[in-house]
């Protein structure tokens, strides 16, 4: 089955500071990948998504790009915000069934 | 659109208990899934359903059941609550590929 190793952390930044949250992956077929976000005491909500090799999935000023001959999807923004703490989980989506990882808590400091 | 509703918010029960966490979603999606959240494991999948009448285990099923009779309601029942079920239930629903999308979860506590 398809599953998702992803850096656990805590993450904890300086505001301004860049970010990188590895997350990597294995699955069958050509699965989509996602990177949803949940804020304290809520669900979980989409933050970007890529569909195929090579495609840059963006939002918010998060990046992360489709990489299959390293089977990765590494989540980056340049310059993180308070409003960005938050546990980002890594998704790999095939057939069916959508498959996370641990989540890793990013908490940004002013 | 409500989205995908989940009641209820919280719940306290009893060992052995029963009880059924209610899900429904509005969007016509055809896929729909329950996942449990627990510090330190992430989400894990505990059934999955493609359409009305079809439904599937995933990677935790055991001590709960499910039913699609409608493709907007998918309920998960616990048969006889334990305390290892304590935990934050998320139900999710998507169509194809597309972006799936969460409910606001329900928190349980089994004393």
């Amino acid at each position: 089955g398809n599953s998702v190793t992803q850096m656990e952390g805590p993450v904890t930044l300086s505001e301004e500071a860049f970010l990188t949250i590895n997350c990597t992956y294995t699955a069958t077929g050509y699965p989509s990948l996602f990177w949803y976000v949940q804020y304290p005491g809520e669900g979980l909500q989409l933050l970007l998504k890529a569909t195929k090799a090579d495609d840059k999935g963006s939002n918010k000023g998060f990046e992360a790009t489709y990489r299959k001959e390293t089977t990765s999807f590494h989540l980056e923004k340049g310059s993180v915000q308070v409003s960005d703490s938050a546990v980002y989980f890594c998704g790999v989506g095939s057939n069916y069934k959508l498959t996370f990882g641990k989540g890793t808590l990013l908490t940004v400091n002013p | 659109n409500a989205g995908v509703t989940q009641t209820p918010k919280f719940q306290v029960l009893k060992t052995g208990q029963s009880m059924t966490l209610q899900c429904a979603q509005d969007m016509n999606h055809e896929y729909m899934s329950w996942y449990r959240q627990d510090p330190g494991m992430g989400l894990r999948l505990i059934h999955y359903s493609v359409g009305a009448g079809i439904t599937d285990q995933g990677e935790v099923p055991n001590g709960y059941n499910v039913s699609r009779s409608t493709t907007e309601d998918f309920p998960l029942r616990l048969l006889s609550a334990a305390p290892s079920q304590t935990s934050v239930y998320f139900c999710a629903s998507r169509t194809g590929q597309e972006t799936q999308y969460f409910g606001p979860g329900t928190r349980l506590l089994v004393l």
